[in-house]
């Protein structure tokens, strides 16, 4: 399995406050992506990294911002959590672009 | 329309049986096509990449017919560990680096 760790693996928070997701792989993998994983959606891509300090949005960017300035770690920040940001993120690294992505265990968080 | 379309099922077959999910494209430019795996409460994992001339790997046969956008997955000899939900991927065209996922295909696998 691809050595890709996220942090925290669960997590409850209140409407309005910060959250920051961590996304950590080990494979020197230059793309990195955020997705969010709801029913009836499938996964749909957040934000994506294609190397340090290097980041573009994705399909459903709003309410989110991220940070790489390192090429190992990746980071997801709600900046103000809403109960519609209730869901699985996953984070996925890739060696090429549009090549096979390879994910991490997911972070559950819900936001009551 | 959506980019990718895939049948939401769920397929129950017995086990030994071959099943077959097909999965849509819309993005007449798109260049790599997965099948990934995803059980219940996990992360998707590859499952194959699928090849235009076509591509198995053991029990598992992809198909790319680019002509009318369709990708198949045949799974022969189902087992029960067969059992979890199969994502259709497709690339963005123009050699861009985002994947676009199906919402899945669930397939169940009995005795």
């Amino acid at each position: 399995d691809a050595g890709i760790t996220q942090s925290p693996r669960h997590k409850v928070t209140e409407t309005g406050t910060p959250v920051t997701l961590r996304c950590h792989q080990t494979e020197n993998h230059r793309y990195m992506y955020w997705y969010r994983q709801d029913p009836g959606h499938g996964l749909r891509l957040i934000h994506y990294s294609y190397g340090v300090k290097d980041t573009d949005k994705g399909e459903v960017s709003d309410g989110y911002s991220v940070s790489r300035s390192k090429t190992e770690d990746f980071l997801l920040t709600l900046e103000s959590a809403t109960s519609s940001q209730t869901s699985v993120y996953f984070c996925a690294i890739s060696l090429s672009a549009g090549g096979e992505q390879y994910f991490g265990p997911g972070t559950r968080l819900t936001v009551t | 329309r959506k980019e990718v379309e895939q049948d939401p099922g769920p397929f129950n077959v017995p086990e030994g049986a071959t099943v077959a999910f097909n999965c849509t494209y819309s993005n007449s430019a798109s260049q790599s096509f997965f099948w990934y795996r995803q059980d219940c409460r996990k992360e998707p994992k590859l499952l194959m990449s699928v090849y235009s001339s076509g591509n198995e790997d053991g029990r598992f046969t992809a198909q790319l017919n680019r002509a009318s956008q369709y990708i198949s997955l045949l799974i022969r000899d189902s087992k029960l560990s067969d059992s979890a939900t199969y994502l259709c991927v497709v690339s963005g065209g123009g050699g861009g680096n985002k994947l676009t996922f199906g919402t899945g295909t669930q397939l169940k696998v009995e005795l």
